[in-house]
């Protein structure tokens, strides 16, 4: 069974700094998608960012981008320019191609301060 | 398109009683699915579905019923609820079969058993 780990539960940053939320992930299938969601206080899910296994180049969506290594198994998201919005929990999901069965990470609680 | 919708949006349930959540989209999407989150655990499957008359198993399924007899809605049922269910629930859609992996998740259900 796959699984994902977050390693830090909480993190802070200050406004208009830049912040690395880890993310690790186990499997020995080929084919599979990373994702990141963004959970804000309101409780719904937001997509933030969606990673392809196949590809090698690193997803980019606007301030947001990941560092996908995939011989490590390590998918980290890095905000830019962060923004008193982008409080929230964060959580890193697996999904093995074919499957649309996300697998969680347990989240990390991250807080702008300003 | 009011994606994603589910109902109610609050419970409190006394140990023993059923109820049933409801989900509906008006995406036409092939794959709907049911997850609980709970503090500190992240998202976890219960069901899923790949179709209207398809159902499955996800990772916690015990003490929970589906059915799929439409595209559109998807119900989670609690036929006798227990304290251990006291969650939020997600209601999640995603195209299937030549989409792009996205699940578009409802709003959520907070569920209190006492």
């Amino acid at each position: 069974a796959q699984t994902v780990t977050q390693s830090q539960p909480e993190m802070s940053v200050q406004e208009a700094e830049t912040v690395t939320l880890s993310c690790t992930y186990d499997t020995s299938e080929s084919n599979y998608y990373l994702f990141w969601y963004k959970q804000p206080p309101s409780r719904q899910m937001i997509l933030v960012i969606r990673q392809e296994a196949y590809k090698q180049q690193n997803a980019t969506e606007n301030r947001f981008s990941v560092n996908f290594q995939k011989a490590a198994k390590s998918f980290s998201l890095k905000i830019s320019d962060s923004q008193l919005g982008d409080t929230a929990m964060y959580f890193c999901a697996f999904m093995q191609g074919g499957s649309e069965k996300l697998v969680f990470g347990k989240g990390t609680k991250l807080t702008v301060n300003p | 398109n009011a994606g994603v919708t589910q109902t109610p949006k609050f419970q409190v349930l006394k140990t023993g009683q059923s109820m049933t959540l409801q989900c509906a989209q008006d995406m036409n999407h092939e794959y709907m699915s049911w997850y609980r989150q709970d503090p500190g655990m992240g998202l976890r499957l219960i069901h899923y579905s790949v179709g209207a008359g398809i159902t499955d198993q996800g990772e916690v399924p015990n003490g929970y019923n589906v059915s799929r007899s439409t595209t559109e809605d998807f119900p989670l049922r609690l036929l006798s609820a227990a304290p251990s269910q006291t969650s939020v629930y997600f209601c999640a859609s995603s195209r299937g079969t030549g989409g792009s992996y996205e699940q578009y998740f409802g709003p959520g259900t907070r569920l209190t058993v006492t």
